[in-house]
């Protein structure tokens, strides 16, 4: 099955800086890859995904880029703002979704 | 809200008692999943169900069981709860499964003491 490894998976930043956070997976198959933003005690939404037949999808601050030789996608977070302090999530799948262990991302103001 | 409650929100019980969480739609969609979500391991996928009465288990499926009897309900059972099963379990829907269009649920804190 689908293995997806993410990094870091802590991440501390300065209010304005920008963030990266990185995934890889290992099932060549896997053609949809959704980011998550979990606020603490609520639940897991949808911020951001791509499919694999594109390498680059933006909306506004965030962006997240797909490179399927390697395997590998990562989110963008310019401008960053203390509001975007949560837990992101990547995740693979030509099915059921796999997901990453997790990055705690704070900002601080 | 969002369609799908969870319940009970939180729960405390002991070792060795069963325990059922309950999910529900009001999207009359076809997916359902459950997932439970640990400090360092992400959201793991226990059960999921395609349909009424057809159930079939997750990468973390052992000490758990499902039904689905009606499109808009999911249960998860622990037959006998132990220390370890002590997680935070969400519930999904999809319209279809290829991975988008999950909607969570709110969740169901357990602990098991």
């Amino acid at each position: 099955g689908e293995n997806v490894e993410q990094h870091p998976s802590t991440l501390s930043v300065q209010e304005g800086d920008s963030a990266v956070i990185k995934c890889t997976y290992s099932d060549s198959a896997s053609n949809y890859f959704p980011w998550y933003k979990q606020e603490l005690g609520k639940r897991p939404q949808l911020i951001i995904d791509i499919r694999s037949n594109v390498g680059e999808k933006k909306d506004q601050r965030i962006a997240v880029t797909l490179n399927k030789t390697a395997k590998h996608f990562s989110l963008h977070i310019t401008e960053t703002q203390p509001e975007d302090s949560a837990v992101y999530f990547c995740a693979a799948t030509g099915g059921k979704l796999t997901f990453g262990q997790g990055t705690i991302l704070t900002v601080h103001p | 809200d969002a369609g799908i409650t969870q319940s009970p929100r939180h729960k405390v019980t002991e070792t060795g008692t069963p325990v059922t969480l309950r999910c529900h739609q009001t999207e009359n969609h076809r997916y359902m999943y459950w997932y439970r979500q640990d400090p360092g391991h992400g959201l793991r996928l226990i059960h999921y169900s395609y349909g009424v009465k057809d159930t079939d288990k997750g990468e973390v499926s052992d000490g758990y069981s499902v039904s689905r009897s009606k499109t808009e309900d999911f249960l998860l059972t622990l037959e006998s709860a132990t220390s370890s099963q002590t997680s935070v379990y969400f519930c999904a829907i999809s319209e279809w499964d290829r991975g988008n269009g999950y909607t969570f649920g709110s969740g169901t804190r357990l602990t098991v003491v």
